[in-house]
């Protein structure tokens, strides 16, 4: 039941693009994005709900295909600031506020 | 605005003796996410909380865990007997509506280490 999100890991450099995948198994209602730097809590970012929207917040955008089950996030001209671990969190229905979290995907960008 | 209060930060204990962590939500949310963060298990919810009414406490991982919010601006989780496994970053998180427009807010976190 809980996402699979793709790569686990990515190193960039400063201004390079990253896309991070979340995928389901299972039909979704919602995809929640969230960011968590080291030693800190998550951080929410965006949430996306049916109906295969495409939102952006800055330089980070993301978009949901629930046919498909998957969200993907993108994140252009990366800044030092983007580092950190990146979770889908996905939601089956409307009624329910439970979240279950991907496994993480962790970015490092270098200078 | 304060955010997601959690208390302690940080708890060391040994094994066997009981453990109390505490969370203060954001005025004015009616959802209440309790969490568990390992490398191993990542970020896992245990129970969470509408209105002050537990609604699914299907990942509290065995009857050593315990949780409960006597109002809407308190909750605690208890683990008795603490066991070394249970070491982990516990997360309590609160949201309006069910997080659908703002998402969930996370308190700092508690790191709890059993010996």
């Amino acid at each position: 039941q809980q996402p699979v999100q793709s790569p686990q890991a990515v190193i960039l450099r400063e201004g390079e693009d990253a896309v991070i995948n979340c995928s389901s198994s299972k039909a979704l209602y919602s995809v929640h994005w969230y960011r968590q730097k080291h030693g800190e809590a998550p951080v929410f970012l965006m949430i996306l709900l049916k109906g295969g929207e495409q939102k952006g917040h800055d330089k980070i955008s993301a978009s949901f295909n629930e046919k498909k089950q998957q969200s993907s996030l993108y994140l252009t001209a990366s800044q030092l600031s983007y580092s950190g671990t990146y979770f889908c969190g996905t939601a089956g229905s409307s009624n329910t506020g439970k979240l279950i979290f991907g496994q993480g995907t962790t970015l490092q960008v270098k200078p | 605005d304060a955010g997601v209060i959690q208390s302690p930060r940080h708890e060391v204990t040994e094994m066997g003796q009981e453990v109390t962590l505490r969370c203060k939500p954001i005025s004015g949310h009616d959802y209440l996410f309790w969490y568990r963060q390992t490398m191993m298990r990542g970020l896992e919810l245990l129970i969470y909380f509408n209105n002050n009414v537990p609604i699914d406490d299907s990942g509290m991982p065995e009857d050593r865990f315990s949780a409960k919010m006597p109002n809407a601006s308190f909750s605690t989780l208890k683990i008795q007997p603490s066991e070394p496994r249970d070491s982990a970053v516990y997360f309590c998180a609160s949201s309006f509506n069910g997080g659908w427009g703002t998402g969930q807010f996370f308190g700092p976190g508690t790191r709890l280490t059993v010996l």
